[in-house]
C-alpha cells in the first residue's frame, strides 16, 4: 500500500476556509479497499476523526456531526489525491490536520499539517 | 457517539517491566473495530493493534492486545525504551464519528 504526502497552508485567518490535499502513492483513490479520512489533533479536543470519502462503485462521503455542515472531503482521481476543505474556521478548529488511509483501523498517516487559526 | 476512556493517564515503569493500558466504552463495541495506536512526539500515531488483538506485520510481539465488549487493555511486555510514547485506542461502530480515548502517556524510569 501506499505513501501519503499532505500540502497546505499553515496559517488561515477566523472566518475564511482551511484547505489541505494529501497525494497518494502506491495505491488508488478510487480502490474498493481503502477509505480516505481526515483526522485532527488538538489538546483540547484530542484526537478526532472529521470525514471521508470512499469509492464503491460509486462515491461515498461520512462526516463527523461535530464539523457537518462546514466540511468537505473530495477525491480527484486526476491527480490520485483527496482533499479537505473546511469553512467558516474559528480558532477552534487550529490543530494538526492529518490524511490517512483506513475503513475501520488507520494504517498509514500523512506527515501531518499544523494549521494554525488567527488574524 | 462511542466515548472511549482510557485509565491510566501515565504509567511510569521501568525497562523490562510490564505495562498494562485499559480502554473502556461507554457502549459495547465490535471487537473487530478496536483498535490501539503509538503515538511519540511530533510524529503521527502508528496503528499498533487492529480487530482487538492482531498486530501488523513489523510490530513486535511484546504488543498484545485482549478484551472485548466494552473493556479493552493493551499489553506490553518487557517494556523497551522506545516503548515510551502516549498510546491511543480507537473504534469505529455502526455510525460514524469513529472515536479515540483520551490516551495513556508510558513513561521509563
Amino acid at each position: 500500500q501506499g505513501q501519503l504526502q499532505q500540502s497546505g497552508p499553515g496559517l488561515v485567518k477566523p472566518s475564511q476556509t482551511l484547505s489541505l490535499t494529501c497525494a497518494i502513492s502506491g495505491e488508488s483513490v478510487s480502490s474498493h479497499g481503502a477509505s480516505w479520512n481526515w483526522i485532527r489533533q488538538s489538546p483540547s479536543r484530542g484526537l478526532e476523526w472529521l470525514g471521508r470519502t470512499y469509492y464503491r462503485s460509486q462515491w461515498y462521503y461520512q462526516y463527523a456531526e461535530s464539523v457537518k455542515g462546514r466540511i468537505t472531503v473530495n477525491p480527484d482521481t486526476s491527480k490520485n489525491q483527496f482533499s479537505l476543505q473546511l469553512n467558516s474556521v474559528t480558532p477552534e478548529d487550529t490543530a494538526v490536520y492529518y490524511c490517512v488511509r483506513g475503513n475501520y483501523h488507520f494504517d498509514y498517516w500523512g506527515q501531518g499539517t499544523l494549521v494554525t487559526v488567527s488574524s | 457517539e462511542i466515548v472511549l476512556t482510557q485509565f491510566p493517564g501515565t504509567l511510569s515503569l521501568s525497562p523490562g517491566e510490564r505495562a498494562t493500558l485499559s480502554c473502556r466504552a461507554s457502549q459495547t463495541v465490535n471487537g473487530d473495530y478496536l483498535a490501539w495506536y503509538q503515538q511519540k512526539p511530533v510524529q503521527a500515531p502508528r496503528l499498533l493493534i487492529y480487530a482487538t488483538s492482531t498486530r501488523p506485520t513489523g510490530i513486535p510481539d511484546r504488543f498484545t492486545g485482549s478484551g472485548s465488549g466494552t473493556d479493552f487493555t493493551l499489553t506490553i511486555s518487557g517494556l523497551e525504551p522506545e516503548d515510551s510514547a502516549v498510546y491511543y485506542c480507537q473504534q469505529v461502530g455502526g455510525s460514524p464519528p469513529w472515536t479515540f480515548g483520551q490516551g495513556t502517556k508510558v513513561e521509563l524510569k
